[in-house]
């Protein structure tokens, strides 16, 4: 069980589209998801594959032949500049959170 | 909107002192957890708490760590005999009933171990 976040860091300009790559490695039927982290404030949730909606102008699908879970937003804005951090929760009771090493948004004025 | 709440913020302690971390998850969850994040690392699971009793631990939690429901709102993590490597921010989170509910996170606490 594992989530893999490609970029340590994308750097994008206000308005260009964003990619936040996230890949999955799961036997089971996941669950995933997106946390937010803002400068000093507390992860967030952003996204749930579940849910199928979209939240700040973002979207997840869940892609299951190519086990992955790609976050993205048509135009950037400064205010998306934050950590990224893509989740694996494997059900059951425990509904423990496998989280990927996180991908710092930088959008540029 | 309710918030699982974190104390303290940043903790400061000798190694082979015993530190307590505490939180108050959202008062209708049922489920509670401890994550970790070492500087530069990704968040850890550590241990998950159901109906007052430990339903997952990883294989961090080992002996040196307890977690403990006291009462009806406070949930906490208690690190015996800390080494310096046990340094890094500590996320409480909790969440409702059911597979796979959303998980809300606290501010964290940062631990320094010295």
């Amino acid at each position: 069980q594992r989530v893999t976040q490609p970029e340590k860091l994308l750097s994008v300009f206000k308005g260009a589209p964003v990619e936040l790559k996230c890949n999955y490695s799961y036997s089971g039927s996941p669950e995933l998801f997106w946390y937010v982290q803002y400068s000093r404030q507390r992860l967030q949730l952003l996204l749930r594959h579940i849910s199928r909606e979209s939240i700040k102008g973002f979207t997840a699908d869940l892609n299951k032949g190519e086990t992955s879970f790609h976050l993205k937003k048509p135009f950037a804005q400064e205010e998306d500049s934050a950590m990224y951090y893509c989740a694996l929760g494997r059900g059951g009771a425990t509904n423990k959170l496998i989280f990927g090493t996180g991908t710092l948004l930088a959008v540029q004025p | 909107e309710p918030e699982v709440t974190q104390t303290p913020s940043h903790q400061v302690t000798q190694m082979g002192q015993e530190v307590i971390l505490r939180c108050v998850p959202i008062s209708n969850h049922l489920y509670f957890y401890w994550y970790r994040q070492i500087l530069g690392q990704k968040v850890e699971f550590l241990v998950s708490f159901y109906n007052n009793e430990i339903s997952e631990k990883s294989e961090i939690f080992d002996d040196q760590f307890s977690v403990e429901r006291p009462d009806g709102s406070n949930f906490t993590l208690k690190i015996r005999s800390t080494k310096l490597e046990d340094s890094a921010m500590y996320f409480c989170a909790s969440s409702d009933y059911g597979a796979n509910q959303p998980q809300h996170f606290g501010d964290g606490t940062r631990l320094s171990i010295l």
